[in-house]
């Protein structure tokens, strides 16, 4: 069966301090990485899809990176405006999202 | 336009109402889908239509009836709900066919349900 896992449930970091959030996945034939972020009482915003090991992206202070088992998120000098959700998502057969990480940056 | 739009925003609604909630996109997109999230869970998917057919059905109660009238519209009718129902209502919509090449997934606002 198809799995995601996202670790941690929830990060709380000092502004300016960088981390990673991390995906496991367990999907047979994967055809793509997602990466969601979602605000409260919102839908989740794209941020970037992830196809191939080695396949890195990034955008502003996010780079998103896949390997043959897992991708991380890596955060680098978060800001405050940087606390969201960020949901990981996998298609294979359909999408199935993770549990999320619950970001938090403190100023 | 790049927008799914979702309405109402808010909903309150007794067991014995009858509701419904719209979602509307103009990008084109011929996959919409309907997902149900609990607080601190991910989206659950409920119903995906493509090209205005009912492509999956994820086992959803049949209090809960999805229409597509057209491309651009996705509706869930709402009917005889329980308090359990209540939750964040999510639209989204992809391009081609449901799950197929880069099918990135864009979300509406929401619509929170409250069921008394």
């Amino acid at each position: 069966e198809d799995q995601v896992t996202q670790s941690p449930e929830a990060l709380r970091l000092q502004e300016g301090e960088s981390s990673s959030l991390n995906c496991s996945y367990t999907v047979s034939g994967l055809r793509g990485l997602f990466w969601y972020r979602q605000d409260p009482g919102k839908g989740p915003e794209f941020l970037f899809t992830l196809y191939s090991a080695g396949e890195e992206k990034e955008k502003e202070r996010l780079k998103a990176t896949l390997t043959k088992k897992e991708s991380f998120l890596h955060i680098t000098a978060p800001k405050p405006e940087d606390s969201a959700t960020y949901l990981c998502a996998s298609r294979g057969g359909k999408i199935i999202f993770g549990k999320g990480t619950r970001l938090h940056i403190l100023p | 336009d790049t927008e799914v739009t979702q309405t109402p925003k808010h909903l309150v609604m007794g067991m014995t109402n009858k509701k419904s909630l719209k979602c509307e996109q103009h990008m084109g997109h011929r996959a919409m889908y309907w997902y149900k999230q609990k607080a601190k869970k991910p989206p659950e998917l409920m119903f995906v239509y493509s090209y205005e057919k009912l492509s999956i059905n994820e086992s959803v109660p049949s209090r809960f009836s999805p229409e597509c009238p057209n491309s651009s519209l996705l509706n869930l009718h709402l009917h005889a709900l329980q308090p359990e129902d209540s939750a964040l209502y999510l639209c989204a919509s992809s391009q081609g066919r449901i799950f197929s090449g880069a099918n990135v997934l864009t979300f509406g606002a929401g619509s929170r349900l409250t069921v008394l």
